[in-house]
């Protein structure tokens, strides 16, 4: 069985700070698909970014960086001086197999809070 | 724009009220999943449609129904909603049934149970 687990619950951070959210992953899949989604006070999930097992290059996007390591089975989000609309609750997640039917696997998610 | 849209924001419906809530896309997309997000937890597949095939999940209770009558349009029907049916509930698309396939979600309706 496929799982996501994102240790940190809830994590504070000052305004400017880097922060990094953890995410480590189980499955007996050789291909899968990990993601990243925000979800601002406002509900909505939003799509941050998509990596597949077989490309460990590491990848940045402005303040954004993405740390992916299959040999720990780790996907890790960096925000680098963070700012108060990055306040939100990030949830890593694994793709389920077809017989699993397509079902994003979330994580429990990490709420973060960026204050001035 | 949006390109997911549920409606509507907030629903407010009586204990054993059946209640429809409604999603549309304009992304022409051919997969539309419905997942329930309960307070401080991960979403949670109840099913999706994959063009009009209709997939639904192993422990979905049967209180949970879907209907997609055309591409954009999707809804959910909770026959009987009990109080532990307050969630959020988010409608998703993608392009196609693929693993590799982000999803895109709307802004999700948050129902209320009296």
């Amino acid at each position: 069985a496929q799982k996501v687990t994102q240790a940190q619950t809830e994590i504070s951070v000052v305004e400017k700070e880097d922060v990094t959210l953890d995410c480590v992953y189980e499955t007996r899949d050789t291909t899968y698909y990990l993601f990243w989604y925000k979800q601002p006070p406002s509900g909505e999930l939003v799509f941050l970014i998509r990596r597949n097992s077989f490309d460990e290059q590491n990848e940045i996007s402005g303040r954004y960086s993405w740390n992916f390591q299959k040999s720990t089975s780790s996907f890790n989000f960096t925000i680098t001086a963070s700012q108060v609309v990055d306040s939100a609750v990030y949830f890593c997640a694994l793709s389920e197999p077809a017989n699993s039917g397509y079902a994003l696997n979330f994580g429990k998610g990490t709420s973060l809070l960026v204050t001035p | 724009d949006a390109m997911v849209i549920q409606n509507p924001r907030y629903q407010v419906t009586q204990f054993g009220k059946p209640v429809t809530l409604s999603c549309s896309q304009t992304l022409n997309h051919n997969v539309m999943y419905w997942y329930q997000q309960k307070s401080s937890q991960a979403p949670k597949l109840l099913f999706h449609y994959y063009d009009k095939d209709f997939n639904n999940e192993a422990d979905t209770p049967d209180n949970f129904q879907s209907r997609r009558p055309n591409t954009s349009f999707c809804f959910l029907d909770i026959r009987s909603p009990g109080l532990g049916d307050a969630a959020m509930y988010l409608c998703a698309t993608s392009r196609v049934r693929d693993r590799a396939q982000p999803q895109h979600f709307g802004d999700g309706t948050r129902l209320s149970i009296l």
